[in-house]
């Protein structure tokens, strides 16, 4: 089973900070990973897809980079609706894993 | 407009067998391509992957939970169900289903708002 560690487990912030998330995968995984929005009650959210592909309807301030093991998710100026947790997910055609998540929580 | 739908007991007893339902409209499962999943969370927990099935009825399951689950798909009724055998209470959780992007790779672009299920007795 390939893992996926995301860093931080919680982060604090303030509406218009500059947030990163990390997540890194136990073995290479090329660029097969996503990046969830989850609330509570709603449906879950696809921001990013491939590791750096914007989701249909995603605002541009979200931004997904890296490839192997290492992948970043950064919300460029945090708005309200942002407080939330994220999930990463590595995909491929025979199995997938998801992080351990991230809640943004306002500071 | 692609939705889906969980629906199901939301209680089970343990050792007992949960069956779940995916309700979906806005495509068909029969097309070259698609597919559906589920995915759980434990209350406080992280997202887990379940099970997926594939237009082909080709089955892709977790390998820690392999051997409790099934997934089967209705084609005509455009459902797919998953179970899950021997309940017990680490077991509860909101189970989501989920639309498996087209193309390459199985992420999920579009998610069911989740159904709450408690093993207890």
């Amino acid at each position: 089973d390939i893992q996926m560690t995301q860093s931080p487990s919680t982060v604090s912030a303030s509406v218009g900070d500059r947030v990163t998330i990390t997540c890194r995968a136990s073995q290479t995984i090329n660029d097969w990973l996503a990046w969830y929005q989850l609330k509570p009650g709603n449906a879950p959210k696809l921001l990013i897809y491939k590791a750096s592909n914007l989701g249909s309807g995603v605002p541009s301030r979200f931004s997904g980079s890296g490839s192997g093991t290492e992948f970043t998710l950064t919300i460029r100026s945090l708005q309200p609706d942002d407080f939330a947790t994220y999930y990463c997910q590595q995909y491929n055609y025979y199995s997938q894993t998801f992080g351990q998540g991230t809640k943004v929580e306002i500071k | 407009q692609i939705t889906l739908k969980e629906s199901g007991p939301t209680l089970v007893k343990p050792t007992q067998t949960l069956t779940l339902t995916c309700s979906f409209s806005g495509f068909s499962l029969s097309t070259n391509g698609m597919g559906v999943g589920w995915i759980r969370q434990p209350p406080g927990k992280a997202l887990e992957w379940l099970a997926l099935i594939y237009w082909d009825d080709d089955k892709r399951y977790s390998p820690s939970l392999t051997s409790r689950l099934t997934i089967t798909k209705d084609t005509s009724k455009n459902q797919v169900v998953l179970t899950m055998t021997n309940m017990d209470p680490v077991d509860t959780a909101t189970y989501y289903c989920a639309h498996r992007a087209y193309g390459s790779g199985s992420y999920y672009d579009y998610w069911g708002r989740g159904t709450l299920v408690t093993v207890s007795s």
